[in-house]
């Protein structure tokens, strides 16, 4: 089993549309939990940044931690044809001198305008 | 957050050179910073964490003779990929951790093609 699992998608949606994306993972001591925005080419863009349960919102974005289930959700609202990317979850594996980043295979998102 | 910068941002090489790919933290001073490889559609691996002035902390797998890492300063690390090959061939990005301690910063990223 893999330590995050996320469905690669690719996810298309129509403009307006709310749009979940989600990541299971298998290892309880994983800390802290982060969403990332890919687009082509480019290196990942922070979205959002969560260390406990339950929701966050930051704008148009909401992300939502279940430690009980191993379970992180991201939710879009009012998708944009700009939201078009590559979504990455990433989980937090606190080492002795420095942070692991473990980050999941990413879902393709495509908003049609 | 951190602004980190890569340079370049593409290289094309033959087959048996070396290239260096430098890592620029551009705000703040960094002691740490994360060396990650990205194969197309795939998800960033991490290869190493670079420590400024010790040895870099390789992840299982990566040949630390071949993915050479410096960060000989608080702004700069260095990767050079050495005798690179094909297969070699693929984005690689750097991080560095913000202010807070745990959220990670990538660079733009740097395409290499090796041929």
């Amino acid at each position: 089993q893999k330590e995050v699992e996320q469905d690669p998608g690719p996810l298309s949606v129509p403009e307006g549309a709310i749009v979940s994306l989600n990541c299971t993972y298998s290892n309880s001591a994983f800390q802290y939990f982060m969403w990332y925005r890919q687009y082509s080419r480019k290196g990942p863009e922070l979205l959002m940044y969560t260390y406990s349960s339950g929701n966050k919102e930051d704008g148009r974005f909401t992300a939502q931690v279940d430690k009980s289930s191993k379970y992180i959700s991201l939710f879009i609202r009012d998708s944009q044809p700009s939201d078009s990317a590559t979504y990455l979850c990433a989980m937090c594996l606190r080492k002795t001198s420095y942070d692991k980043v473990i980050f999941g295979p990413g879902t393709s998102l495509s908003v049609i305008p | 957050g951190a602004v980190v910068s890569q340079h370049p941002s593409w290289v094309i090489c033959k087959s048996g050179t070396s290239v260096k790919i430098e890592c620029r933290s551009l705000d703040f001073q960094a002691t740490t910073m994360f060396w990650y490889r990205q194969f197309p559609k795939q998800s960033l691996m991490l290869m190493a964490t670079s420590n400024e002035g010790s040895k870099a902390t390789y992840e299982q797998g990566v040949e630390k003779d071949k993915f050479l890492i410096n960060h000989a300063s608080l702004t700069l690390s260095t990767l050079t990929v050495t005798s690179a090959h094909p297969e070699d061939s693929s984005f690689y990005i750097c991080s560095q951790n913000g202010l807070g301690g745990n959220e990670q910063f990538f660079g733009p990223g740097t395409r290499l093609t090796v041929l």
